[in-house]
């Protein structure tokens, strides 16, 4: 079955780097997702990663795959305070968006 | 362009109400998405559908029923609402079987 897993805190200070991880099990997902969820609202797609890749760049963003271990993890550059927010890894699988536990991160000034 | 929207957005239930969850986007998206969340349990799914007049179950189906009747539309029912279906519903809609999905604002449902 599909099963997706993560840490569910991290607390950094304000201009270090973030990395939030996650296990997935599925190994013919082809996507793996990243959403951003902020207090009181939906989930946002951060970024996302097709699984023939080792690694994906965007701005402060960075998504490395290591499809031998299913482990994907997200490094935030300069975190910054309004990067505070919940992070959610996510893979499709037939048709279904399965979302990992959520990772809280905290931004200390 | 209003994307995913959620109706209604706050509701309380006595325990053994029914109530129905809208959710209606205008993105001409496939596929649908039921989600609950719950403190340290991330998002699961409830049900989800793939087209016009289809739904299939997900990971936490028992005690609600959903329908399709129309592609811009999902309904999520509760029957006889409990206590332990107090929650954070959201809604998701999407373009392709593994494209990005579309939230709305979410539905937050107390029973008591």
């Amino acid at each position: 079955g599909e099963d997706v897993e993560q840490s569910l805190f991290l607390s950094v200070r304000e201009g270090d780097s973030s990395v939030i991880n996650c296990t997935y099990t599925d190994s013919s997902s082809t996507y793996l997702y990243w959403y951003k969820q902020e207090p009181g609202a939906g989930l946002q797609l951060l970024t996302y990663i097709f699984s023939n890749m080792d690694m994906k760049q965007d701005q402060r963003l960075t998504v490395l795959l290591n499809k031998k271990d299913k482990h994907l993890s997200l490094r935030i550059a300069d975190t910054q305070t309004g990067d505070s927010a919940i992070y959610f890894c996510a893979e499709a699988h037939t048709g279904k968006l399965i979302f990992g536990q959520g990772t809280t991160l905290q931004v200390k000034p | 362009n209003a994307g995913v929207t959620q109706t209604p957005k706050f509701r309380v239930l006595k325990t053994g109400q029914s109530m129905t969850l809208l959710c209606a986007q205008d993105m001409n998206h496939e596929y649908m998405y039921w989600y609950r969340q719950d403190p340290g349990m991330g998002l699961r799914l409830i049900h989800y559908s793939v087209g016009e007049g289809t739904t299939a179950k997900g990971e936490v189906p028992d005690g609600y029923n959903v329908s399709r009747l129309k592609k811009q539309n999902f309904l999520l029912g509760l029957e006889s609402a409990a206590p332990s279906q107090t929650s954070v519903y959201f809604c998701a809609s999407s373009y392709a079987r593994e494209g990005e999905a579309f939230f709305g604002q979410g539905t937050r449902l107390t029973v008591v």
